[in-house]
């Protein structure tokens, strides 16, 4: 298994533009999530999904839209990028552990810088 | 969104010594999960240490333990024989039972000196 899996790791994007993270795990899991870690802080929940044409907003929900038309993709899409969207963003999703734990399971994060 | 505070935003210690990382949570609920993360300098999120409320034992993974009080909605993190591998930042979160989303802390950043 690939896991979970991000791209871009890294982009630039100037103000007012559009781009879609994209977020993927071969996992099977049903329930999945965006979170954004800004320097310095621990992550806050953007948006998630309990299972395929389910989404629901999270803590920090503004300036972002999700999709999850099947189990295995969960973008992120900014249409309108703010400098106060410069951040690192991790998907993830839930399954379980080898010990049968339920267990979050992280992408490698995309870093995103907003100029 | 629960709250999670991590009181230290940085703590040193030497290597093959303890130290221990602080973590207290606001929750009126009963039954929740705690959990320990280790964020190193690749961003990776890697889980640490589980803690299901429910149980009274402290979770142990290795040089890694946990005291858990949950009167005092407290759940410290102990890294013992530190190794320099440790070197990260250490989140704590939080998750109601019924709930899959997590509330993380601001994080500890861990300096380990050779």
């Amino acid at each position: 298994n690939a896991g979970v899996t991000q791209t871009p790791k890294f982009r630039i994007l100037k103000i007012g533009q559009s781009m879609t993270l994209q977020c993927t795990q071969d996992m099977n899991h049903n329930y999945m999530y965006w979170y954004r870690q800004d320097p310095g802080m621990g992550l806050k929940l953007i948006y998630y999904s309990v299972g395929a044409g389910i989404t629901d907003k999270g803590e920090v929900p503004n300036g972002y839209n999700v999709s999850r038309s099947t189990t295995e993709d969960f973008p992120l899409r900014l249409e309108l990028a703010a400098p106060s969207q410069t951040s690192v963003y991790f998907c993830a999703s839930i399954g379980p552990s080898a010990r049968g734990q339920e267990t979050q399971y992280f992408g490698p994060g995309t870093r995103l810088l907003v100029l | 969104a629960q709250t999670v505070t991590q009181s230290q935003p940085e703590m040193s210690v030497q290597e093959a010594e303890t130290v221990t990382l602080s973590c207290t949570y606001d929750t009126s609920e009963s039954d929740y999960y705690l959990f320990w993360y280790k964020q190193p300098p690749s961003r990776q999120m890697i889980l640490v240490i589980r803690q299901e409320a429910y149980k009274q034992q402290n979770a142990t993974e290795n040089r890694f333990s946990v005291n858990f009080q949950k009167a005092a909605k407290s759940f410290s993190l102990k890294i013992s024989d530190s190794q320099l591998g440790d070197a990260a930042m250490y989140f704590c979160a939080y998750r109601f039972s019924n709930d899959y989303k997590l509330s993380f802390g601001a994080g500890t950043t861990v300096t380990v000196r050779a």
